[in-house]
């Protein structure tokens, strides 16, 4: 089946320092979404990218989607302590109404 | 904004006892889901629904039953609970197609087998 992997799966920073986390996955992915977990809190989603090598922006957050849809990363510029949380990318499954989720990497900022 | 609630934000139970999970969403949304989230582990797909009396497998099922009758309500059940079933369990819903929505998340059940 379809796997989708996230690294890191740590990552600390000093705040104000930039994170990527990066999203790989087996096979060629129709789209991807990343959700943002906070300590406590469920996954909120933050975005779905569909077209290959697009490129959104969110204020301080940058999502790509590779060329050939098979993986995604999510950068943070400047990060702030607000930034904490677990990043999950998800990629469509079977019958596309169902996504699997990456393993997450949590992030950690020094204040 | 979507919100889907989950009846309870912790639970115990003990060996043996079956248990359920209720998981309500008000934007009539075709399909539900059920995760369970441990930790290095991410979030694992149990069951979803994508209509009312459907359902289907996700990757770990065994253990685990669920019932849609409404629209709006999708329940898992753990028909004899274990201590391995001690976890976090999030429903979520979308709509077909998933649009820029995405999935809307419930609050979570953290429950507690003993």
């Amino acid at each position: 089946g379809q796997q989708v992997m996230q690294i890191p799966q740590y990552q600390h920073v000093q705040e104000g320092e930039d994170f990527t986390t990066y999203c790989n996955s087996s096979t060629t992915l129709s789209n991807i979404q990343w959700y943002k977990q906070r300590p406590g809190g469920h996954p909120v989603f933050l975005i779905q990218l569909v077209k290959s090598g697009e490129v959104k922006k969110q204020k301080r957050l940058t999502f790509q989607f590779g060329e050939a849809k098979k993986n995604s990363s999510l950068h943070i510029t400047a990060t702030q302590t607000t930034d904490v949380g677990t990043y999950f990318c998800a990629g469509p499954g079977w019958g596309y109404q169902k996504v699997t989720f990456g393993t997450g990497t949590k992030l950690q900022v020094i204040p | 904004d979507v919100k889907v609630t989950q009846s309870s934000r912790y639970l115990v139970k003990r060996t043996g006892e079956k248990v359920f999970l209720e998981c309500v969403q008000d934007m009539d949304h075709e399909n539900m889901f059920w995760y369970r989230q441990d930790p290095g582990l991410g979030l694992r797909l149990i069951y979803f629904s994508y209509d009312v009396k459907m359902k289907e497998k996700g990757d770990i099922p065994e253990g685990y039953s669920v019932s849609r009758e409404k629209k709006e309500r999708f329940s898992l059940i753990l028909e004899s609970a274990s201590t391995n079933q001690t976890s976090m369990y999030l429903c979520a819903s979308s709509a077909p197609g998933q649009g820029n929505y995405g999935y809307t998340f419930g609050s979570g059940t953290r429950l507690t087998v003993v």
